[in-house]
């Protein structure tokens, strides 16, 4: 149990496109969502707290203009990458917490995205 | 603010060889600390987990002390298998960033050869 799906799995795009990534909670309902961006070699970086029918938390530096984050039921998050350049090209991973369960964290498998 | 190092990698090794990945951390008051696991293609699973001072978590053959005095949470295994090559994270939660929010270290890949 406690599964996380992330679809799609790799994306590219054209500089000045936005990209929607889903993040679905499969068998279990998640109150709270996170994103992270992860660099090569580098360690997950948290983005952003989704947290259903209320305004994602976004944490210091992040743009959230740019990083449009919805959590609109209680399976299901989605970032959009809005006006997507080469810089934000990076693998994106969303993590799900039990709404019934206590701290832990399930994680989905995460998104490449390429932005040419 | 808090923050994890672990020891780069990769690391590689024998079937049935002893494995340590060092893990050392920053935090103000008293965090949890994880360890993760990412397989090829998969999400990160919680491979075990310490909540206090001196706790030892422990699952399929890993181990990991918390050990406040030296700030560390290395991760042991004393026969590692060819199905434990995967990429391990140590994170820590609590402190100064409350408990829901995870910080990550780097990660560290482990290759183990038959």
């Amino acid at each position: 149990g406690a599964v996380v799906s992330q679809h799609p799995s790799w994306v590219i795009c054209k500089s000045g496109t936005s990209v929607k990534i889903e993040c679905r909670s499969l068998d279990f309902q998640a109150t709270t969502m996170f994103w992270y961006r992860q660099f090569p070699k580098q360690s997950l970086m948290l983005m952003a707290t989704s947290n259903e029918g209320s305004k994602a938390t976004y944490e210091q530096g992040v743009e959230k203009d740019k990083f449009l984050i919805n959590h609109a039921s209680l399976t299901l998050s989605t970032l959009t990458v809005t006006s997507a350049h080469p810089e934000d090209s990076s693998f994106y991973i969303c993590s799900a917490k039990p709404t019934r369960s206590g701290n832990e964290q399930f994680f989905g498998p995460g998104t490449r995205l390429t932005v040419l | 603010g808090n923050s994890v190092t672990q020891m780069e990698g990769p690391v590689t090794l024998s079937e049935e060889a002893f494995l340590t990945i060092n893990c050392t951390y920053t935090a103000t008051g008293y965090p949890s600390l994880f360890w993760y696991v990412q397989y090829p293609g998969e999400g990160l699973q919680l491979l075990l987990k310490a909540t206090k001072a001196d706790d030892k978590g422990s699952n399929k053959g890993f181990e990991a002390t918390y050990r406040k005095e030296t700030t560390s949470f290395h991760l042991e295994k004393g026969s590692v298998q060819v199905s434990d090559s995967a990429v391990y994270f140590c994170a820590l939660s609590g402190g100064n960033t409350g408990f829901q929010k995870l910080v990550f270290g780097t990660g560290t890949r482990l290759l183990v050869s038959p």
